[in-house]
């Protein structure tokens, strides 16, 4: 199966700072995203992101599929951006998750 | 509004009990999930459905069971058979199931046997 990893597994910050997220895959995808779990464990979906770069406020988000990563821009963070950070390919009929990126902003 | 909603949050058991987790959601989604994920882990998909009365296995389906009599509803039990139980459950909604479709998730289920 697909092997899909995440890096750094924890970050810490001091709020204002800005941070890069990297997800790496095996095989092509069809499909990416990346989702926000905040730290009441709900999930958010972030970006629906297969190819190229989106932006939706002070997060962006790029795919090269042909290189097999994505990358998770935070700028000048906030604590309410603290929680776990995961990256999902879709691979067969179901999505793959990576181990996540535990994110915590300090104020 | 329209979404997913689980419950209970919390979920004690001893061990040797049958426990069946609800998921429910009201966006008219014909694809429902259910993933289990551990502390400081990623999510692993136990069971899928693509449509009412249909479902398929997951990577850890083992000890699990589920049932899709309603396109609402996707309840999950967790039987004695499963070895390690204690986890975070959480549920799933899509339009479909292509690569496309986003995938919401509802608030999840903290699962403790005792």
């Amino acid at each position: 199966g697909i092997q899909v990893e995440q890096s750094p597994p924890d970050l810490i910050l001091q709020e204002g700072a800005n941070s890069t997220l990297r997800c790496n895959f095996s095989d092509s995808v069809n499909n990416l995203q990346w989702f926000h779990q905040n730290p009441w464990g709900q999930l958010i979906n972030l970006f629906y992101i297969p190819s190229g770069t989106k932006q939706n406020g002070r997060l962006s988000a790029t795919t090269v599929a042909t290189e097999r990563y994505s990358l998770l821009y935070i700028s000048s963070s906030q604590t309410t951006d603290s929680g776990v950070y995961f990256c999902a390919v879709h691979y067969g009929q179901n999505f793959v998750f990576g181990p996540g990126t535990r994110l915590s902003v300090l104020p | 509004d329209g979404g997913i909603t689980q419950s209970p949050k919390y979920l004690f058991r001893k061990e040797g009990q049958n426990v069946t987790l609800s998921c429910e959601q009201n966006l008219n989604h014909d694809a429902m999930y259910w993933y289990r994920q551990d502390p400081g882990q990623g999510l692993r998909l136990i069971y899928y459905s693509q449509i009412v009365n249909d479902f398929q296995k997951g990577d850890i389906a083992e000890g699990y069971s589920v049932s899709r009599e309603k396109k609402e509803s996707f309840p999950l039990t967790v039987t004695s058979a499963q070895k390690n139980p204690t986890a975070f459950y959480l549920c799933a909604s899509s339009l479909g199931q292509r690569a496309r479709d986003t995938q919401y998730f509802g608030p999840g289920t903290r699962l403790t046997v005792l």
